[in-house]
C-alpha cells in the first residue's frame, strides 16, 4: 500500500522568500506529525495533528512556521521569510490514531536556503 | 538539554557478529520507546517497539531491552548482516504519543564483510 509522501523532494530558495511543503498521510491515519532533521542531529518535533486540529503549536520554532491540514488527509507546513537556518530536512510521520505508537514517516523535503 | 541520548555516534561490528545499540533517557514521564532505521534520502524506518511495563521484545533478529532503573535501552541485532548497516535513532514518546516523539542523535551502524 502507499506509505506517506512528501512533495517537493528537494527545495533550494533565496532568504526572504516563502516556502511550502507538502504531505500526505497514509490512507486512514488521522494522526500527522511534522518533524526537522538538521545537519548532524536528531529529528526535532514541530507539530502534531489529530485530524485537522493542532493543540498544541508551541514546538513550531518561530512566527515565521504555520501549519495546516485539511479533510483530515493532506496537510501543509509554510515558512516565511527563510533564513539560512531553516536549511534542513523535513520529515512528516502519520500513526493510526492518538494513541498510536508507531508513527510511519516520509522521505522527506530537502530545504536549502541561500 | 537531551532527553534521549545516543552516545556512540558509530558502531563498526563484524557480519554474523551481535551489534548492540545503546540509548540513555531522562525524562521519566516517557512510556513506550521505539527504534527506527534510517537509510540515506529515506525517512526513519519503524524498527521496534518496547512499553515501559515490559523490560524485553523480540522480534526476529531484532530484540529490544528495557532498564527503567537505570533510564536504559538497547537493541540487540543478531545475527548481523551487511543490509543492516544505516543510521539507527531511538524514541521516546510520553501521553500517548501525543506530542511527537523525542529522538536521539542517532548511531551509524557499519556492518563489515
Amino acid at each position: 500500500g502507499a506509505g506517506v509522501s512528501q512533495s517537493p523532494s528537494n527545495k533550494v530558495t533565496e532568504k526572504g522568500k516563502d516556502v511550502e511543503l507538502r504531505c500526505d498521510p497514509i490512507s486512514g491515519h488521522t494522526a500527522l506529525y511534522w518533524y526537522r532533521q538538521s545537519l548532524g542531529q536528531g529529528l526535532e518535533f514541530l507539530i502534531y495533528f489529530q485530524g485537522n486540529s493542532a493543540p498544541d503549536k508551541s514546538g513550531l520554532p518561530s512566527d515565521r512556521f504555520s501549519a495546516e491540514r485539511t479533510g483530515g488527509s493532506v496537510s501543509t507546513l509554510t515558512i516565511q521569510r527563510t533564513q539560512q537556518e531553516d536549511s534542513a530536512v523535513y520529515l512528516c510521520a502519520s500513526s493510526a490514531d492518538r494513541g498510536g505508537y508507531e508513527q510511519y514517516f516520509g522521505p522527506g523535503t530537502r530545504l536549502t536556503v541561500t | 538539554d537531551q532527553q534521549v541520548k545516543q552516545n556512540s555516534p558509530s558502531l563498526s561490528v563484524q557480519e554474523g557478529r551481535i551489534s548492540i545499540l545503546n540509548c540513555d533517557y531522562t525524562n521519566s514521564m516517557f512510556d513506550y520507546f521505539l527504534w527506527y532505521k534510517k537509510y540515506p534520502a529515506e525517512g526513519p524506518t519503524f524498527l521496534i517497539s518496547i512499553s515501559s511495563i515490559k523490560d524485553k521484545n523480540e522480534d526476529g533478529r531484532f530484540t529490544v531491552f528495557l532498564n527503567k532503573s537505570a533510564k536504559h535501552l538497547s537493541l540487540h541485532i543478531v545475527p548481523s548482516q551487511p543490509g543492516d548497516s544505516a543510521v539507527y535513532f531511538c524514541a521516546a514518546s510520553a501521553r500517548g504519543g501525543a506530542d511527537g516523539l523525542t529522538f536521539g542523535k542517532g548511531t551509524h551502524l557499519i556492518i563489515q564483510p
